[in-house]
């Protein structure tokens, strides 16, 4: 089952920083938080993850909380294709499958 | 990156019949895996694939439903037997990074969509 709890939609003006948060209250000391996104009839892509720090890469910014429960996906400039499914994810590294959640439909509008 | 190759791309076919999914990828992983995708659905694993071993099945899958070979490590196929339309998903392949991320990204192939009538 997954670990991660998500609102299941999100509406962001096109320009505008999308903030996506992820709960999860559950995580385990030695679980990383995973962000992927699916976009419409495609393979979910990679987008960043962390342990206890934030992060940021091209795509987004990562912010956990201290006590690592909760985190925010920040895109700073959503665009219309940044319309999306984006699963918030926590595991241990490695290759284990990945297990998705519902994720949160986030949906850019012009 | 990992870069993977799904055949067929999509497929309409006939209740009691079985389809075989191909999965390509350009360099070899250890581990491959595949996941379903029920129409408005998130992904849920099938199977995760070894090479040179028997795949390991999620609970709710099993082996004379979704046969899956792995015969290198570069290729995957899942079949589909004896579809009934609760079969219609995107059936989608996917590995794991190898290297210095082997501990940070999963690649996912375009997905097969399939549709049972």
């Amino acid at each position: 089952d997954a670990k991660t709890t998500q609102p299941t939609s999100m509406d962001c003006a096109e320009g505008r920083a999308a903030n996506l948060p992820c709960n999860h209250s559950t995580i385990s000391g030695n679980e990383y938080v995973y962000w992927y996104r699916q976009i419409h009839s495609q393979g979910p892509q990679y987008i960043i993850h962390g342990l206890k720090n934030n992060e940021t890469n091209e795509m987004a910014s990562l912010i956990i909380t201290e006590d690592r429960k909760s985190s925010t996906l920040i895109l700073p400039h959503a665009t219309l294709r940044d319309t999306a499914v984006y699963y918030c994810i926590v595991r241990v590294p490695g290759n284990t499958p990945l297990v998705f959640g519902k994720g949160t439909r986030l949906s850019v509008i012009a | 990156s990992a870069v993977i190759s799904q055949k067929p791309s999509r497929d309409i076919c006939q209740r009691g019949t079985s389809l075989t999914i191909q999965c390509q990828v350009d360099s070899q992983v250890t581990m491959m895996f595949w996941y379903r995708q029920q129409p408005g659905q998130s992904l849920t694993l099938i199977a995760t694939a070894n090479q040179g071993s028997e795949a390991t099945y999620e609970s709710g899958f099993v082996i004379d439903k979704f046969p899956i070979s792995r015969p290198n490590l570069t290729f995957s196929t899942l079949t589909v037997s004896n579809m009934s339309p609760e079969d219609s998903s995107i059936y989608l392949c996917s590995v794991g990074a190898s290297g210095e991320t082997s501990y940070n990204e999963q690649f996912f192939g375009p997905g097969t969509r399939l549709t049972v009538l």
